[in-house]
């Protein structure tokens, strides 16, 4: 079993939709909380950070984390085709190394 | 403020040959991180350095070594090249202490293939 679970897609929505991206985690040890964003042939963008559980919004983007279900979710609100990207989860516990999920490709159509 | 470079963007090498990939990372940054990015493999930690020490290490062959200089750039050497080694390798950076430490900023990655 992998430490992080993430299903990867794909995912296509219209434009103006609520997206729910979710990653499921098996280490309860795992204390910080990332989202990052990945255009086609290019690094991860760092989008939200979050430590231990607790939601936290940044514009159009809320993530949340529930340490008691080992789950983690990031909603994009009024999806834009500019959204349209791979997003990958990230967790840590705190040993400097990110664990990743396998990352969801999204579409977002006009 | 410059972002995480690495260079070069691509690179193609043959099996058994080496090759030596760089990153510079954020003015202020003194830990770099190296991940591969292999398809349908997802991101994979490889090395950490910090102060110009390895400090964790991923599930990687001893072939996969790497040293961060004075300046905190970096550098990641792959010996004895390997088909399965064609992947992108990312560079990431962060502050080496406090709370921040987790956040990780990306460069761009450079593209190895191994023919």
């Amino acid at each position: 079993q992998k430490e992080v679970e993430q299903d990867p897609g794909p995912l296509s929505v219209p434009e103006g939709a609520i997206v729910s991206l979710n990653c499921t985690y098996s280490n309860s040890a795992f204390q910080y909380f990332m989202w990052y964003r990945q255009y086609s042939r290019k690094g991860p963008e760092l989008l939200m950070y979050t430590y231990s559980s607790g939601n936290k919004e940044d514009g159009r983007f809320t993530a949340q984390v529930d340490k008691s279900s080992k789950y983690i979710s990031l909603f994009i609100r009024d999806s834009q085709p500019s959204d349209s990207a791979t997003y990958l989860c990230a967790m840590s516990t705190g040993a400097q190394k990110l664990v990743f999920g396998q990352g969801t490709r999204l579409t977002i159509n006009p | 403020e410059a972002g995480v470079t690495q260079s070069p963007t691509h690179l193609i090498k043959t099996r058994g040959q080496q090759a030596t990939l760089r990153c510079s990372p954020i003015s202020g940054h003194t830990s770099v991180y190296w991940y591969q990015q292999a398809l349908g493999l997802g991101l994979q930690f490889l090395l950490w350095y910090d102060e110009g020490e390895e400090r964790n290490r991923g599930n990687f062959p001893p072939r996969f070594s790497g040293r961060q200089f004075p300046n905190y750039s970096s550098e990641l050497n792959v010996n004895a090249l390997e088909l399965e080694d064609s992947a992108l390798y990312l560079c990431a950076s962060s502050r080496g202490q406090g709370p921040s430490q987790e956040t990780q900023y990306f460069g761009p990655g450079t593209r190895l293939l191994v023919l």
